[in-house]
Protein backbone atom coordinates (compact mmCIF):
# COMPACT_ATOMS: atom_id res chain seq x y z
CA UNK A 1 0.00 0.00 0.00
CA UNK A 2 1.43 3.55 -1.01
CA UNK A 3 1.17 6.27 1.45
CA UNK A 4 1.43 9.46 0.77
CA UNK A 5 2.91 11.97 3.44
CA UNK A 6 1.77 15.90 2.85
CA UNK A 7 4.77 18.36 4.78
CA UNK A 8 4.14 20.91 5.73
CA UNK A 9 0.92 20.10 8.01
CA UNK A 10 -0.01 24.02 8.07
CA UNK A 11 1.07 26.98 5.61
CA UNK A 12 0.60 30.71 6.88
CA UNK A 13 1.68 32.79 4.07
CA UNK A 14 0.94 36.56 2.70
CA UNK A 15 -0.61 37.48 -0.35
CA UNK A 16 1.56 38.21 -3.06
CA UNK A 17 3.95 35.45 -1.33
CA UNK A 18 5.27 31.97 -2.95
CA UNK A 19 3.77 28.27 -1.41
CA UNK A 20 5.59 25.20 -2.11
CA UNK A 21 3.59 21.96 -0.78
CA UNK A 22 5.25 18.50 -0.82
CA UNK A 23 3.95 15.29 -1.27
CA UNK A 24 6.10 12.11 -0.63
CA UNK A 25 5.05 8.76 -1.35
CA UNK A 26 6.16 5.80 0.27
CA UNK A 27 7.20 4.15 -2.84
CA UNK A 28 7.72 5.38 -6.10
CA UNK A 29 4.30 5.89 -8.29
CA UNK A 30 4.15 7.03 -11.98
CA UNK A 31 3.79 10.49 -12.32
CA UNK A 32 0.49 10.08 -14.84
CA UNK A 33 -1.61 8.67 -11.42
CA UNK A 34 -0.64 11.85 -9.41
CA UNK A 35 -3.13 14.60 -8.70
CA UNK A 36 -3.62 17.58 -6.70
CA UNK A 37 -7.12 18.67 -4.81
CA UNK A 38 -7.80 21.89 -3.03
CA UNK A 39 -11.00 21.49 -0.39
CA UNK A 40 -12.27 25.21 0.83
CA UNK A 41 -14.36 24.68 4.05
CA UNK A 42 -17.59 23.57 3.22
CA UNK A 43 -17.18 22.76 -0.38
CA UNK A 44 -16.27 20.03 -1.84
CA UNK A 45 -12.76 18.81 -2.98
CA UNK A 46 -11.83 20.69 -6.65
CA UNK A 47 -9.49 19.33 -8.88
CA UNK A 48 -5.89 21.92 -9.62
CA UNK A 49 -3.69 19.42 -11.09
CA UNK A 50 -3.52 15.96 -12.49
CA UNK A 51 -0.31 13.76 -14.21
CA UNK A 52 1.63 15.97 -12.02
CA UNK A 53 1.82 19.17 -13.67
CA UNK A 54 -1.26 19.66 -15.89
CA UNK A 55 -3.61 22.41 -14.59
CA UNK A 56 -7.24 20.85 -14.74
CA UNK A 57 -9.65 23.08 -16.70
CA UNK A 58 -10.06 27.12 -15.24
CA UNK A 59 -7.23 26.61 -13.01
CA UNK A 60 -5.36 29.91 -12.82
CA UNK A 61 -2.00 29.10 -13.97
CA UNK A 62 -0.12 30.86 -10.29
CA UNK A 63 -0.85 27.30 -9.50
CA UNK A 64 1.85 24.85 -11.00
CA UNK A 65 2.93 20.94 -10.05
CA UNK A 66 6.51 19.21 -10.67
CA UNK A 67 8.10 16.14 -9.10
CA UNK A 68 8.19 12.38 -10.00
CA UNK A 69 9.27 9.19 -8.44
CA UNK A 70 8.43 9.55 -4.56
CA UNK A 71 8.81 13.56 -4.40
CA UNK A 72 5.98 16.08 -5.91
CA UNK A 73 5.13 19.09 -5.34
CA UNK A 74 2.66 21.96 -5.58
CA UNK A 75 3.60 25.09 -5.90
CA UNK A 76 1.06 28.17 -5.83
CA UNK A 77 2.65 31.77 -6.68
CA UNK A 78 1.12 35.24 -5.99
CA UNK A 79 -0.94 33.89 -3.06
CA UNK A 80 -4.47 35.69 -2.88
CA UNK A 81 -6.80 35.50 0.45
CA UNK A 82 -8.84 32.94 -1.91
CA UNK A 83 -5.95 30.45 -1.77
CA UNK A 84 -6.70 29.70 1.38
CA UNK A 85 -8.10 25.95 1.68
CA UNK A 86 -6.62 22.61 2.27
CA UNK A 87 -4.72 20.63 -0.34
CA UNK A 88 -4.52 17.10 -0.93
CA UNK A 89 -2.40 14.90 -3.33
CA UNK A 90 -4.25 11.89 -4.64
CA UNK A 91 -2.61 8.66 -6.24
CA UNK A 92 -4.49 7.04 -8.41
CA UNK A 93 -3.71 3.28 -7.99
CA UNK A 94 -5.24 -0.13 -6.59
CA UNK A 95 -6.57 2.12 -3.27
CA UNK A 96 -6.48 5.30 -4.39
CA UNK A 97 -4.67 6.73 -1.84
CA UNK A 98 -4.79 10.22 -0.08
CA UNK A 99 -2.32 12.74 1.73
CA UNK A 100 -3.82 13.79 5.15
CA UNK A 101 -3.60 17.61 3.40
CA UNK A 102 -1.77 20.99 3.98
CA UNK A 103 -4.08 23.68 5.50
CA UNK A 104 -2.66 26.98 3.54
CA UNK A 105 -3.79 30.47 5.44
CA UNK A 106 -3.25 33.37 3.74
CA UNK B 1 -22.28 21.34 -17.16
CA UNK B 2 -21.36 17.95 -15.22
CA UNK B 3 -22.97 17.44 -12.21
CA UNK B 4 -23.07 15.43 -9.31
CA UNK B 5 -25.85 15.10 -6.53
CA UNK B 6 -25.65 12.64 -3.73
CA UNK B 7 -28.74 12.41 -1.13
CA UNK B 8 -29.79 10.22 1.22
CA UNK B 9 -27.79 11.13 4.20
CA UNK B 10 -28.83 11.67 7.86
CA UNK B 11 -28.67 10.61 11.59
CA UNK B 12 -29.06 6.81 12.10
CA UNK B 13 -28.43 4.38 14.91
CA UNK B 14 -25.56 1.71 15.03
CA UNK B 15 -25.89 -1.15 13.05
CA UNK B 16 -28.79 0.02 11.16
CA UNK B 17 -28.40 0.93 7.20
CA UNK B 18 -28.89 3.61 4.93
CA UNK B 19 -29.16 3.77 1.11
CA UNK B 20 -26.97 6.94 -0.61
CA UNK B 21 -27.74 8.28 -4.90
CA UNK B 22 -25.67 10.53 -6.48
CA UNK B 23 -27.62 11.67 -9.64
CA UNK B 24 -25.47 12.48 -12.20
CA UNK B 25 -26.13 14.53 -15.32
CA UNK B 26 -24.38 16.85 -18.32
CA UNK B 27 -21.95 13.75 -19.34
CA UNK B 28 -22.60 9.85 -20.77
CA UNK B 29 -22.57 8.45 -17.48
CA UNK B 30 -22.15 4.79 -18.53
CA UNK B 31 -19.10 5.71 -20.14
CA UNK B 32 -17.60 6.58 -16.88
CA UNK B 33 -15.67 4.72 -13.43
CA UNK B 34 -17.08 5.96 -10.35
CA UNK B 35 -16.36 6.35 -7.19
CA UNK B 36 -17.66 7.19 -3.20
CA UNK B 37 -15.11 8.85 -1.30
CA UNK B 38 -15.87 10.42 2.10
CA UNK B 39 -14.59 12.64 5.36
CA UNK B 40 -14.98 12.50 8.81
CA UNK B 41 -15.24 15.65 10.55
CA UNK B 42 -12.18 17.53 10.47
CA UNK B 43 -10.47 14.69 8.92
CA UNK B 44 -9.00 14.26 5.06
CA UNK B 45 -10.53 12.60 2.20
CA UNK B 46 -11.02 8.55 2.55
CA UNK B 47 -11.57 6.60 -0.39
CA UNK B 48 -14.29 4.05 -0.15
CA UNK B 49 -15.58 1.95 -3.23
CA UNK B 50 -15.18 2.18 -7.03
CA UNK B 51 -17.64 0.94 -9.24
CA UNK B 52 -16.99 0.07 -13.49
CA UNK B 53 -18.59 1.49 -16.22
CA UNK B 54 -21.68 -1.70 -16.20
CA UNK B 55 -21.20 -2.29 -12.62
CA UNK B 56 -19.39 -5.51 -13.26
CA UNK B 57 -16.24 -4.72 -11.18
CA UNK B 58 -16.62 -3.19 -7.88
CA UNK B 59 -13.73 -2.85 -5.03
CA UNK B 60 -13.37 -1.29 -1.31
CA UNK B 61 -11.86 0.05 0.69
CA UNK B 62 -10.93 -2.56 3.77
CA UNK B 63 -12.40 -0.34 6.34
CA UNK B 64 -15.97 -1.51 4.43
CA UNK B 65 -15.67 -4.56 2.78
CA UNK B 66 -18.30 -6.88 3.78
CA UNK B 67 -20.75 -3.91 4.71
CA UNK B 68 -20.74 -1.26 1.99
CA UNK B 69 -22.10 -1.80 -1.24
CA UNK B 70 -21.71 0.18 -4.24
CA UNK B 71 -24.20 -0.39 -7.36
CA UNK B 72 -25.03 1.83 -10.41
CA UNK B 73 -28.51 2.06 -12.90
CA UNK B 74 -27.60 3.31 -16.06
CA UNK B 75 -31.16 3.95 -17.16
CA UNK B 76 -31.41 6.74 -14.06
CA UNK B 77 -27.63 7.76 -14.13
CA UNK B 78 -27.51 7.33 -10.44
CA UNK B 79 -24.76 5.25 -8.19
CA UNK B 80 -25.65 4.13 -5.50
CA UNK B 81 -23.99 3.43 -1.73
CA UNK B 82 -25.88 0.46 0.43
CA UNK B 83 -24.38 1.10 3.93
CA UNK B 84 -25.36 -1.52 6.27
CA UNK B 85 -23.80 -2.53 10.02
CA UNK B 86 -22.91 0.79 10.51
CA UNK B 87 -20.87 2.71 13.08
CA UNK B 88 -19.87 5.21 14.80
CA UNK B 89 -16.72 5.81 12.85
CA UNK B 90 -18.63 5.91 9.31
CA UNK B 91 -19.59 9.38 10.01
CA UNK B 92 -18.37 11.39 7.23
CA UNK B 93 -19.57 13.39 4.47
CA UNK B 94 -19.91 10.47 1.96
CA UNK B 95 -19.21 12.44 -2.13
CA UNK B 96 -19.66 10.49 -5.22
CA UNK B 97 -16.60 11.32 -7.23
CA UNK B 98 -15.85 10.98 -11.74
CA UNK B 99 -12.78 8.78 -12.74
CA UNK B 100 -11.49 9.80 -15.35
CA UNK B 101 -9.08 6.80 -15.62
CA UNK B 102 -6.22 8.92 -13.60
CA UNK B 103 -7.39 11.43 -11.43
CA UNK B 104 -10.89 12.13 -10.06
CA UNK B 105 -12.37 15.05 -12.30
CA UNK B 106 -16.16 16.25 -10.76
CA UNK B 107 -17.65 15.70 -7.40
CA UNK B 108 -20.58 16.45 -6.16
CA UNK B 109 -21.42 18.40 -3.14
CA UNK B 110 -21.31 15.27 -0.62
CA UNK B 111 -24.38 14.26 1.81
CA UNK B 112 -23.75 14.01 5.57
CA UNK B 113 -24.50 10.81 7.36
CA UNK B 114 -24.23 10.40 11.27
CA UNK B 115 -24.36 7.28 12.96
CA UNK B 116 -24.94 7.77 16.83
CA UNK B 117 -27.75 6.29 19.00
Amino acid sequence: EIVLTQSPGTLSLSPGERATLSCRASQSVSSSYLAWYQQKPGQAPRLLIYGAASRATGIPDRFSGSGSGTDFTLTISGLEPEDSAVYYCHHYGSLYTFGQGTKLEI
Amino acid sequence: QVQLVESGGGVVQPGRSLRLSCAASGFTFNNYYMHWVRQAPGKGLEWVAVISYDGGNKYYADSVKGRFTISRDNSKNTLFLQMSSLRAEDTAIYYCARDLSTHFDWWGQGTLVTVSS
